[in-house]
């Protein structure tokens, strides 16, 4: 069964860079098969979809985001530790949520969540 | 404001059957499936429904869902307590080129 956790700093200062990272298990990033995505969910309110990375051995790795945050956001893959990482800069208040790593079936549908953690952005 | 649209609550007493809506455009729900996902309090989304009316294993079949034009929804019948959730629409938009989710609906077992 695949297992996702993300993990990183749960505080963030104003302006600064948000660094998650997501730990996949039971499965490979590396498979070709999938979109590995991060979602966020600002406190009370909905989900939020962030942007995607593909990988596969054949293709190397492709990388699609949300384009109102495509000028803040990195999404990047470490094959060797099999994870995915999220990078958000210039963060204010507004970017604090919970923010979840999610595996996709394509552009089909999430069919694998972490547990998602909160980032609160606060000085 | 989210691309699509769902109302933002919903309610039902145990037994009865809900139906949640979920409403888009030509160029997300009408040209793409409709997946739900389930997200009980404090916990992260749970895919629900995918590809418009196909349940995952151990998905109850009291939950089915059907999209038609621009449209989607999602019943549940025979409501239990365990179905009080928020629950999410969800599809790809071919003009955003990306994901695109609905605000979400509060449904209360009464």
């Amino acid at each position: 069964q695949v297992q996702l956790q993300e993990s990183g700093p749960g505080l963030v200062k104003p302006s600064e860079t948000l660094s998650l990272t997501c730990t996949v298990s039971g499965g490979s990033v590396s498979s070709g098969s999938y979109y590995w995505n991060w979602i966020r969910q600002p406190p009370g309110k909905g989900l939020e979809w962030i942007g995607y990375i593909y990988y596969s051995e054949r293709t190397s790795e492709r990388t699609n985001y949300n384009p109102s945050l495509k000028s803040r956001i990195t999404i990047s893959i470490d094959t060797s530790k099999n994870q995915f990482s999220l990078k958000l800069s210039s963060v204010t208040a507004a970017d604090t949520a919970v923010y979840y790593c999610a595996r996709a079936q394509g552009i089909e549908y999430f069919q694998h969540w972490g547990q998602g953690t909160l980032v609160s952005v606060s000085s | 404001q989210s691309v699509l649209t769902q109302p933002p609550s919903a309610s039902g007493t145990p037994g009865q059957r809900v139906t949640i809506s979920c409403s888009g455009s030509s160029s997300n729900i009408g040209s793409n499936t409709v997946n739900w996902y389930q997200q009980l309090p404090g916990t992260a989304p749970k895919l629900l429904m995918f590809s418009n009316n196909q349940r995952p294993s151990g998905v109850p079949d009291r939950f089915s869902g059907s999209k038609s034009g621009t449209s989607a929804s999602l019943a549940i019948s025979g409501l239990q307590s365990e179905d009080e959730a928020d629950y999410y629409c969800a599809t790809w938009d071919d003009s955003l080129n990306g994901w695109v989710f609905g605000g979400g609906t509060k449904l209360t077992v009464l």
